[in-house]
């Protein structure tokens, strides 16, 4: 079957060090995966794309990296924040085309000062 | 253009009775997607449009909801006949088609309770 996991439901980091999320998918060949960071409440929002010719993407303090051998992405933040802290969505298109996302559970990242 | 406006935020129901939410998108966005969200897990695909055309629907979406974007700009999802187990965040997102490098803008979600 068809599944995409984060294999960590909850996370706990202190301030300042670089928290990594790992995202699994099976039986998919997505075309690029996508990473939304939710806080409680609201709707997602969008972080970063990265397609499947590209090895690391990166945005100011965030880096993704894409595996389509291992069928993984890592989703870094560098010097965390407590304003860091939130759920962390990885999300992929099933295939290539214009089919919707589909999302992973989420990862609950806490940030201790 | 303030983004993805959904409302109500928030619905309380009796079981049996319909509920209506809206979806006012990007104005320039062409596809509008409806996710549902449970405690816990991620956003689950409901169904979606590019521009009025309803192009794909999911199998959890059972008779009892429709959804419509009659002139291809705001959105309705009506649930008929609700149930408890219709309980959840309804989440509303849009995109523009042609353009791959951005993800999707999300509003911020209808809460539906049904008691």
């Amino acid at each position: 079957s068809q599944k995409i996991e984060q294999n960590s439901e909850a996370l706990n980091i202190q301030e300042g060090k670089t928290a990594t999320l790992t995202c699994n998918y099976t039986n998919y060949s997505p075309a690029y995966l996508q990473w939304y960071r939710q806080d409680p409440g609201r709707g997602p929002v969008f972080l970063l794309l990265i397609r499947e010719n590209e090895k690391e993407k990166r945005k100011e303090r965030l880096k993704v990296t894409f595996d389509t051998t291992l069928k993984q992405s890592l989703f870094h933040i560098t010097a965390s924040q407590p304003a860091d802290s939130a759920t962390y969505l990885c999300a992929l298109v099933p295939f290539s085309g214009n089919t919707p996302l589909v999302f992973g559970k989420g990862t609950r990242l806490s940030v201790i000062a | 253009d303030t983004g993805v406006s959904q409302n109500p935020r928030h619905k309380i129901t009796k079981r049996g009775q319909n509920v209506t939410f809206r979806c006012d998108p990007i104005s320039e966005h062409n596809r509008l997607y409806w996710y549902r969200q449970t405690l816990g897990q991620g956003p689950e695909f409901l169904t979606y449009f590019q521009n009025e055309a309803q192009l794909e629907k999911s199998r959890l979406l059972s008779d009892r909801f429709s959804a419509e974007r009659p002139k291809g700009s705001f959105s309705t999802l009506e649930i008929q006949r609700t149930e408890q187990g219709d309980s959840a965040m309804y989440l509303c997102a849009s995109s523009l088609a042609r353009y791959r490098n951005y993800g999707y803008t999300f509003g911020s979600g209808t809460r539906l309770t049904v008691v």
